[in-house]
């Protein structure tokens, strides 16, 4: 299986602290991707980092990609009470259909 | 404003019983695509269609069914064959097939269908 894996598998800060997900996958990728979800809704997408690229910046949001390692990261600087939610990590591959296979997530929770 | 509907929210099934969720999208998309959450776990996709009046299986397409004869619908029924179906079901639309990876998804808020 190609799942990405998010570490850890929650996260517990205080509001104005960096949170940083880790996301580690075990074949080749076209890009992945980063998304959001709030308690009991769909989920938001929140960047997409494409294999020769090696970081991103979104706002708040900054994603790196290590192919050499099969692992990315998401870090959010200057965390709100806001930012509570499960973060996900996507990936998706040739070998795989170009389907996007999703991880377990991140529960994100900051305290205020 | 643009999005996708999912209907309903909330649904409860007894056992044996086949029940149908809705997915409608305005976003002019042509792919469209249902996943599967439970607890603690990402999603698994169920079935997806690249285009109208196709449809593939996902990872756990068994117990389920699908129709895609309109563009903005795709119906998912959780029929009786499905042995645990109570989960959290999210529809995904992507501006074009080629695998959902190829594309951003835009999802629906979901909908939660508990077996009684």
């Amino acid at each position: 299986s190609q799942q990405g894996e998010e570490d850890p598998q929650a996260l517990s800060i205080q509001e104005g602290e960096n949170a940083t997900m880790n996301c580690s996958y075990k074949t080749s990728i076209n890009n992945l991707q980063w998304y959001r979800q709030n308690s009991g809704r769909g989920l938001v997408h929140l960047i997409l980092i494409r294999s020769n690229e090696r970081e991103k910046h979104s706002g708040r949001l900054r994603v790196t990609l290590d192919t050499s390692k099969k692992s990315s990261s998401l870090l959010i600087t200057a965390s709100r009470a806001a930012d509570t939610a499960s973060y996900f990590c996507a990936t998706a591959s040739l070998e795989y259909g170009n389907k996007l296979v999703f991880g377990a997530g991140t529960i994100l929770r900051v305290k205020s | 404003d643009g999005g996708i509907t999912q209907s309903p929210k909330y649904l409860f099934r007894k056992e044996g019983q086949n029940v149908t969720l809705s997915c409608e999208q305005n976003l002019n998309h042509d792919a469209m695509y249902w996943y599967r959450q439970d607890p603690g776990q990402g999603l698994r996709l169920i079935y997806y269609s690249q285009i109208v009046n196709d449809f593939q299986k996902g990872d756990i397409a068994e117990g389920y069914s699908v129709s895609r004869e309109k563009k903005e619908s795709f119906p998912l029924t959780v029929t009786s064959a499905q042995k645990n179906p109570t989960a959290f079901y999210l529809c995904a639309s992507s501006m074009r097939g080629g695998g959902s990876g190829a594309n951003v998804l835009t999802f629906g808020a979901g909908s939660r269908l508990t077996v009684l």
